[in-house]
């Protein structure tokens, strides 16, 4: 099945500083993908639609310049998380639409940001 | 907006049971997704259902896409551990640009 892949899995960054994480789809091309971020136990919350060659579409609530999303190709967009504190500490998961082979939405496999 | 309402919220059963959970919704979805999501794990797709009424296996899961096309259910027979994880039902809203409603997700743990 189609896959995404999401980098890096895990980081740590201090306060103050900027974080990006980048999301691709590895064999197919995407000209959406989804930013959310998930508590634990609990299901995901969407951030933001990255459309590429366009500018994000950010939820409610979502502060669209401290999460900076750019999709600048078919197959990689990026969130960076600037000016991090610890309460932007979270799960964040990309998903990335493949309209082609199924209609289907795809996960990357997360990233976990700790902001000390 | 639009949900999905998914129960059971958890579920605790013995290795070897069946499982069986399912999601309602007040509208229609064109697109019915199951996902199983391991802890700090993104979710992984495990069946997508895209017709009224089509019912589709991928091992020993089998998913339907209810005839109104505003409900599904998810069924694993013969539960292993390995199969402990969060369950969630998803739905692209196409009027949305196909941004995914979710389900609360079902916690399914496993005896041994």
């Amino acid at each position: 099945g189609a896959v995404v892949s999401q980098h890096p899995s895990r980081v740590i960054c201090k306060s103050g500083t900027s974080v990006k994480i980048e999301c691709r789809s590895l064999d197919f091309q995407a000209t959406t993908m989804f930013w959310y971020r998930q508590f634990p136990k609990k299901s995901l919350m969407l951030m933001a639609t990255s459309n590429e060659g366009s500018k994000a579409t950010y939820e409610q609530g979502v502060e669209k310049d401290k999460f900076l999303i750019n999709h600048a190709s078919l197959t990689l967009s990026t969130l960076t998380v600037t000016s991090a504190h610890p309460e932007d500490s979270s799960f964040y998961i990309c998903s990335a639409y493949d309209r082609v082979s199924g209609n289907t939405i795809y996960f990357g496999e997360g990233s976990w940001l700790t902001v000390v | 907006g639009q949900q999905l309402n998914q129960s059971p919220q958890s579920m605790f059963i013995q290795e070897g049971e069946d499982v069986s959970m399912n999601c309602t919704s007040s509208s229609i979805f064109n697109t019915w997704l199951w996902y199983k999501q391991d802890p700090g794990e993104g979710p992984v797709l495990l069946i997508a259902l895209y017709k009224a009424g089509e019912l589709t296996s991928n091992g020993r899961l089998t998913a339907q896409f209810g005839i109104t096309r505003k409900d599904s259910f998810l069924n694993i027979s013969a539960s292993i551990p390995s199969d402990v994880g969060i369950y969630f039902c998803a739905g692209p809203v196409v009027e949305y640009g196909n941004k995914l409603v979710f389900g609360a997700g079902t916690i399914l743990r496993v005896k041994s």
